[in-house]
């Protein structure tokens, strides 16, 4: 069976601090990696997602920045942290981009 | 413009008591429907999906949805109410660039 974990499951990070989330992925091969980030009030946003190694597809402009150095892991980075960028980060993989996307745990990140 | 609507942020239902989540989706999403669960401090799960076929979809938990296409709607209800139904819902479309659009959320409230 397939499982995916996030690690940190919480951080706290001053503000101009750089930032390393790393996401992996056991049980499958050649995912679709997704990147969310869940903001108080906000729902969920779509931030990056990979459809390979190296490749890493952007959907909004931001002070993040996302890697795929192999193919079951997506790395989520920023080299200065800001105070907006507090949140619950979320991970998520699916076999196809039109198939059901199964998430994980989370990592809660507050900036202070 | 694509768009998953949910129309209420909170939800209080009483224990026992069945409870309906609104959603709402914009005709120019594809018609791929999910409802995802959020528990407290946890990541996201798929309660159900709607693909094709049967209208009424059943998910875990005892939960079902009913797909509307005339009303462009995707309802999720139980008609019995736990107090570990206490969570975040969110209603989720596929567009028409294979990504998920979410919902911005309902939090469902068990009162004793």
């Amino acid at each position: 069976s397939q499982t995916i974990h996030q690690w940190p499951a919480t951080l706290v990070q001053p503000v101009g601090s750089p930032l390393s989330l790393e996401c992996t992925v056991e049980g499958t091969s050649n995912p679709n990696l997704y990147w969310y980030r869940q903001a108080a009030g906000r729902g969920l946003q779509l931030l990056f997602y990979s459809v390979g190694i190296g490749q890493i597809s952007s959907e909004v402009p931001q002070n993040l920045s996302a890697s795929r150095p192999q193919d079951r892991q997506f790395i989520l980075s920023s080299k200065k942290l800001l105070l907006s960028d507090s949140g619950f980060y979320l991970c998520a993989w699916s076999r196809g981009l039109e198939d059901t996307q199964y998430f994980g745990p989370g990592t809660r990140l507050t900036v202070l | 413009a694509q768009s998953v609507t949910q129309l209420d942020s909170q939800v209080p239902v009483f224990e026992e008591a069945p409870v309906e989540l609104r959603c709402n989706y914009s005709s120019s999403v594809s018609v791929y429907l999910f409802w995802y669960v959020q528990y407290p401090n946890q990541g996201l799960q798929l309660l159900l999906k709607y693909l094709s076929g049967s209208t009424l979809v059943k998910g875990i938990n005892g939960f079902e949805a009913e797909f509307n296409k005339s009303q462009t709607s995707f309802h999720l209800r139980k008609p019995s109410v736990h107090i570990s139904d206490t969570a975040e819902y969110f209603c989720a479309a596929m567009n028409r660039d294979d990504k998920i659009i979410f919902g911005k959320g309902t939090r469902l409230h068990i009162l004793p």
